[in-house]
């Protein structure tokens, strides 16, 4: 139980393009999604707390109109990077909350931007 | 703000030996804990949960511990396995937010 999917498990776009990644969680109802992105040999970095309903809650110093995060069902969330850059290039992750509390992830979606 | 720290950051061993990965946290007011393990270019796969009520939990060769008061968590494993080699990462949830360690990165010599 508890699984979460992503899709696509990689892209890759040209600069100035956009990309949407989706979160799926499977087998439960997920009211609150979270994404993450990750640098080579570095700790998760959050990004952003998705509510189902509801807009999404960015960190300090992650751009909202750059990231842009819909939750528009229990059990889908999708991460649209707008006018992707090089420097946009990461591994992203989303997980999924639990009713137990317990978080699950996804397997992460490695983008490219050219 | 709630901190996690895990020591060592590296770690490295034999096949066969046991060994313990520690997890530490400054305010105890946490509704959960949790480890995972990362393998490289891949998601984080959950390996145990451990509520605030509960003060340990296990999963075949794998033990987790849990003082609240201490703030504290270890990760034990016995008989390594290189199958175990990868980075593993603690978690806590406080409020309605997760909060992650910086990882361990073990290695499991054949």
């Amino acid at each position: 139980g508890a699984v979460v999917s992503q899709h696509p498990s990689w892209v890759i776009c040209k600069s100035g393009t956009s990309v949407k990644i989706e979160c799926r969680s499977l087998d439960f109802q997920a009211t609150t999604m979270f994404w993450y992105r990750q640098f080579p040999k570095q700790s998760l970095m959050l990004m952003a707390t998705s509510n189902e309903g509801s807009k999404a809650t960015y960190e300090q110093g992650v751009e909202k109109d750059k990231f842009l995060i819909n939750h528009a069902s229990l059990t889908l969330s999708t991460l649209t990077v707008t006018s992707a850059h090089p420097e946009d290039s990461s591994f992203y992750i989303c997980s999924a909350r639990g009713t137990s509390g317990s978080l699950s992830f996804g397997p992460g979606t490695r983008l490219t931007v050219t | 703000k709630q901190e996690v720290t895990q020591i060592p950051a590296a770690l490295s061993v034999p096949e066969g030996e046991n060994l313990v990965l520690n997890c530490s946290f400054t305010d105890s007011a946490i509704y959960n804990l949790q480890w995972f393990r990362q393998d490289p270019g891949k998601g984080l796969t959950s390996l145990l949960l451990i509520q605030s009520s509960q003060r340990e939990q296990t999963s075949g060769r794998l033990n987790a511990s849990l003082d609240k008061s201490s703030g504290r968590s270890t990760l034990y494993i016995a008989a390594s396995q290189p199958g175990d080699s990868a980075t593993y990462l603690c978690a806590v949830l406080a409020g309605n937010q997760f909060y992650f360690g910086t990882g361990t990165s073990l290695t499991v010599i054949p």
